[in-house]
């Protein structure tokens, strides 16, 4: 049973470029979340997605950050019109149906800004 | 607004010594408190405490929470190089779905 896939694991991009990043969950979990992680802090809570439903993304800066969880494919979290400051680790999360917090994290994909 | 607060920030011990990171919270409506330990990658889960007074172990690792104090510690005992990491504290909340990270514990252990 893999476990929540993230990708890429590295991605570097420059001032104004979009950035996409890609999370499949656990097998058998529905419950995807995103969190940022910035140097010297700890995870920072981003979005709680369902599949084809945002159900919390009070954590989301309000402008050039958008998620989803399609019915077919993985979570997507995109960067729009990226700036130094995004760049940070984005770590994946999933949990099962049952909405448990104990949630699995995946590898994380770095996001460098240059 | 939901808060976590870990100490100390960082830490270094001698392989054998054991060590005790400190968590302390304040959420509404709490459900849960999580420990994870993140190396260079995925954090990875160690404990789940929903009760108070009792200990959660895992070899050399245990954690207990207080719900009155609301505080929870980890301790490890004869710790080893390969428990250096970071160690993550989280807190969920009874109607929500996110964990309210601290900003961790860096563990050094010296051989």
């Amino acid at each position: 049973n893999a476990g929540v896939m993230q990708n890429p694991r590295h991605l570097v991009r420059r001032r104004g470029q979009e950035a996409r990043l890609r999370c499949s969950p656990m097998k058998g979990h529905s419950h995807v979340y995103w969190y940022r992680q910035l140097p010297e802090e700890g995870l920072k809570f981003m979005v709680y997605l369902q599949k084809e439903n945002i159900i919390d993304e009070s954590g989301m800066p309000k402008e050039r950050f958008s998620a989803e969880f399609p019915k077919e494919g993985p979570s997507i979290l995109r960067i729009q019109q990226v700036v130094r400051g995004d760049s940070a680790a984005y770590f994946c999360a999933s949990s099962p149906l049952t909405g448990s917090p104990e949630a699995f994290f995946g590898q994380g994909t770095r996001l460098t800004v240059v | 607004e939901d808060k976590v607060v870990q100490s100390p920030l960082s830490l270094v011990v001698h392989e054998g010594d054991t060590v005790t990171l400190n968590c302390s919270y304040e959420v509404t409506n709490f459900r849960s408190l999580l420990w994870y330990k993140q190396e260079k990658k995925a954090p990875t889960f160690l404990f789940m405490l929903t009760s108070s007074g009792i200990e959660k172990k895992s070899g050399r690792l245990s954690s207990i929470l207080d719900k009155k104090e609301l505080f929870s510690i980890l301790n490890i005992t004869a710790t080893q190089t390969g428990d250096s990491a970071i160690y993550l504290c989280a807190v969920e909340a009874l109607y929500g779905n996110k964990l309210v990270f601290g900003a961790g514990t860096i563990l050094r252990v010296k051989s």
